[in-house]
C-alpha cells in the first residue's frame, strides 16, 4: 500500500521565524491534503494539493507529485500555528486516507 | 464545507464498561469515517460507515469491540466496548472524498 512519511518529527521555532515541512509519498498521487491539528485536538483541512503550489495567508503548499513529495511553508509563524501537522493522501483502491506520522511543531514567543 | 459534532467531547470511564460516541453532520453524506488517534500518535482508520450497510473494518479492528449504527446520512454512532485502559485515545468522526475531508471535534476518552 502507499507509505506517507513526514519530516522533521518534531520543529521547535521562536515566532517570527519561517519553517519547511516535507511530506514523501510512495506511489503515483493526485489527492495529497494537508492538516493541521490545534493543541485541543481539531484537525483543520489546509490545503488540497495534489499538484503544483498554493498560498494561503501565511501557508503555502507546493507539490511535486513526478517526485513524489509535498512540501508545506510557514512563514512569520506565530504561537498559533502550534500543534501537528499532517499529510494524508487517498487511496483509491482502499477508499480511505493514509496518514503521515505528522510534524509535531512548537511556537515560543 | 461540512460541519461536524460530536458527543461527548470527553470522558473518563472505567475498564470493562463501554461508551458511545456520536456524530452529527450538516448535511447528508454517503461515507463517514471513524479514526482513532491514540496519544502521540497519527490517525487511524477504524471503519467506514455507509448508510444501509454494515461498516466495513480495518485490519486489526472488529465489531464487537467497535460496533457502529449508520441510521440516516447524517447521522452515526461508534461505540467502544469492554474498555482497557490501551482504548484510551480520541476519537474522530469525518466525511468528505479524495479532495476533501472534515472532521469532527474529536472525542477524548480516557479509560482507568
Amino acid at each position: 500500500g502507499i507509505q506517507v512519511e513526514q519530516s522533521p518529527p518534531d520543529l521547535i521555532l521562536q515566532e517570527g521565524a519561517n519553517s519547511t515541512l516535507r511530506c514523501n509519498f510512495s506511489d503515483s498521487v493526485n489527492n495529497l491534503q494537508w492538516f493541521h491539528q490545534n493543541p485541543w485536538g481539531q484537525l483543520i483541512n489546509l490545503f488540497y494539493i495534489p499538484s503544483g503550489t498554493k498560498q494561503n495567508g501565511r501557508l503555502s503548499a507546493t507539490t511535486v507529485a513526478t517526485e513524489r513529495y509535498s512540501l508545506l511553508y510557514i512563514s512569520s509563524s506565530q504561537t498559533t500555528d502550534s500543534g501537528v501537522y499532517f499529510c494524508a493522501v487517498f487511496s483509491g483502491g482502499y477508499n480511505k486516507l493514509i496518514f503521515g506520522a505528522g510534524t509535531r511543531l512548537a511556537v515560543h514567543p | 464545507s461540512a460541519v461536524i459534532s460530536q458527543k461527548p467531547s470527553r470522558d473518563i470511564c472505567q475498564r470493562g464498561t463501554s461508551l458511545t460516541i456520536q456524530c452529527q453532520v450538516d448535511s447528508q453524506v454517503t461515507m463517514m469515517f471513524w479514526y482513532r488517534q491514540q496519544p502521540g500518535q497519527s490517525l487511524t482508520l477504524i471503519a467506514t460507515a455507509n448508510q444501509g450497510s454494515e461498516a466495513t473494518y480495518e485490519s486489526g479492528f472488529v465489531i464487537d469491540k467497535f460496533p457502529i449504527s449508520r441510521p440516516n446520512l447524517t447521522f452515526s454512532t461508534l461505540t467502544v466496548s469492554n474498555m482497557s485502559p490501551e482504548d484510551s485515545s480520541i476519537y474522530l468522526c469525518s466525511v468528505g472524498g479524495p479532495t476533501e475531508q472534515y472532521f469532527g471535534p474529536g472525542t477524548r476518552l480516557t479509560v482507568t
